[in-house]
């Protein structure tokens, strides 16, 4: 079926380095792709969405750049700090109701 | 706090004991979901509410699970007749009557049946 990956299950990055977390769908008429946080014990925290009439769209020290020709969906963290230590699960949804969420990569930031 | 809120926040119960959850929404969110999330995996869609009206339903949710949203405010997921594979974190989220909107999630429900 249709399913939602991410590449890399566990990435380690130094403090104020860039930080890139990367995703393939396979679903090409997914419209609506959205990045979220969630740290231990917590439920997951949104970052950032894109449509997909967009390639790219920035936020507070996070930009989101969507790939519709090979499927592709990258979040880049900017001065990744240790607060951004947590898990980052990108998610996509065609029809803008039940988001089909990916297995999640884990952040960590060492000093 | 005007957030999504989750009760309880964690459940254990045997196995064939039935449990609640209750999830109360953003005010203003007139759209509500049911995910479950096992331990090293996304969160699982299972049941979207319109206002009052159930629209969606995933294959996950089976016939011992159900989901009401009454008066189109909070919700309530029941499960019955609990199995050890039901053991997870009962997410909540809600968001705003627009296309692909931004879902705001709860803290969860974590369910542990022994």
């Amino acid at each position: 079926g249709e399913s939602v990956g991410l590449h890399l299950p566990t990435l380690s990055v130094q403090e104020g380095d860039n930080s890139i977390i990367n995703c393939a769908y396979s679903n090409s008429a997914s419209d609506y792709f959205i990045w979220y946080k969630q740290e231990s014990g917590k439920g997951p925290q949104f970052i950032i969405d894109i449509r997909s009439n967009m390639d790219k769209r920035q936020g507070q020290r996070v930009t989101v750049l969507l790939n519709k020709t090979v499927k592709h969906l990258s979040l880049q963290i900017a001065a990744t700090q240790p607060g951004d230590s947590a898990v980052y699960f990108c998610a996509e949804s065609y029809g803008g109701y039940a988001l089909n969420f990916g297995k999640g990569t884990s952040l960590l930031v060492t000093p | 706090d005007t957030g999504v809120s989750q009760d309880p926040r964690h459940k254990i119960t045997k196995r064939g004991q039935n449990v609640t959850f209750r999830c109360d929404p953003i005010s203003e969110h007139n759209r509500l979901y049911w995910y479950r999330q096992t331990l090293g995996q996304g969160p699982e869609f299972l049941t979207y509410f319109q206002n009052e009206a159930q629209l969606e339903k995933s294959r996950l949710l089976s016939d011992r699970f159900s989901a009401e949203r009454p008066k189109g405010s909070f919700s309530t997921l029941e499960i019955q007749r609990t199995e050890q594979g039901d053991s997870a974190m009962y997410l909540c989220a809600s968001s705003l009557d627009s296309y692909g909107g931004e879902q705001f999630f709860g803290p969860g429900t974590r369910l542990t049946v022994l």
